[in-house]
């Protein structure tokens, strides 16, 4: 069974970096590029950016390309995602996802239960 | 960027009804890279459908998905009381990979 274990809360100050991280079990890590989806409260998804585990290649989008930092980790089959200089706009659940197929990046298929970033 | 346009924003609906709702792209995205996503409050998104039309593993066939180009829709065919929730659309043809900003299901 597919799991994805992510930390639960992270509170922030302003200027401050987040590392948000997701523990992954039940598939082939390396295989299944990964997603980092936010949501502010009340709003809708928004997608920052995609890794594959397998080669640490990585897809941002341009909004978050100076401030994120997405990395994996094969031996522990954890991903993390870093978001640097915060401020009360990042404050947002952060869900990663794993892609639903092998063989389309950036549909996520299954999905982290989020973690709640304050600032 | 692909802007995705979700229409209606909130549709009111009966139990027992047929609900469809509708996804615009502002330009053409490819089947293979399309979504539909389900979020109940409080929980994360359930991928639904993808290749626009086929149905994620588990989803009841109550649920169906069709479009292409730059119209997608996705129809329920009768409304189950846990279906009044919020729906995404999602495109994955080309970055930044963007979501619609969603249709809430609400009882009539």
């Amino acid at each position: 069974q597919i799991h994805l274990v992510q930390s639960r809360l992270e509170l922030k100050k302003p200027g401050a970096s987040v590392t948000v991280s997701c523990k992954a079990s039940g598939y082939s890590f390396q295989n299944f590029g990964l997603n980092w989806v936010r949501q502010a409260p009340g709003q809708g998804l928004e997608w920052m950016g995609w890794i594959s585990p397998d080669n640490g290649h990585t897809k941002y989008a341009q909004k978050f390309q100076d401030r994120v930092t997405m990395t994996t980790d094969t031996s522990t089959t954890t991903a993390y995602m870093e978001l640097r200089s915060l401020t009360s706009d990042d404050a947002a659940i952060y869900y990663c996802a794993k892609d639903f197929s092998q063989y389309v990046v950036g549909l996520p298929g299954y999905w982290g239960q989020g973690t709640l970033v304050a600032v | 960027e692909i802007v995705l346009t979700q229409s209606p924003g909130t549709l009111s609906l009966s139990p027992g009804e047929r609900a469809i709702l509708s996804c615009r792209a502002s330009q053409t995205v490819r089947d293979t890279f399309f979504a539909w996503y389900q979020q109940t409050p409080g929980q994360a998104p359930r991928l639904l459908i993808h290749g626009a039309s086929t149905r994620a593993t588990g989803i009841p066939a109550r649920f169906s998905g069709s479009g292409s180009g730059t119209e997608f829709t996705l129809t329920i065919s009768r409304l189950e009381p846990e279906d009044f929730v919020v729906y995404y659309c999602q495109q994955c043809d080309e970055t930044p990979y963007t979501f619609g900003q969603g249709t809430k299901l609400d009882i009539k």
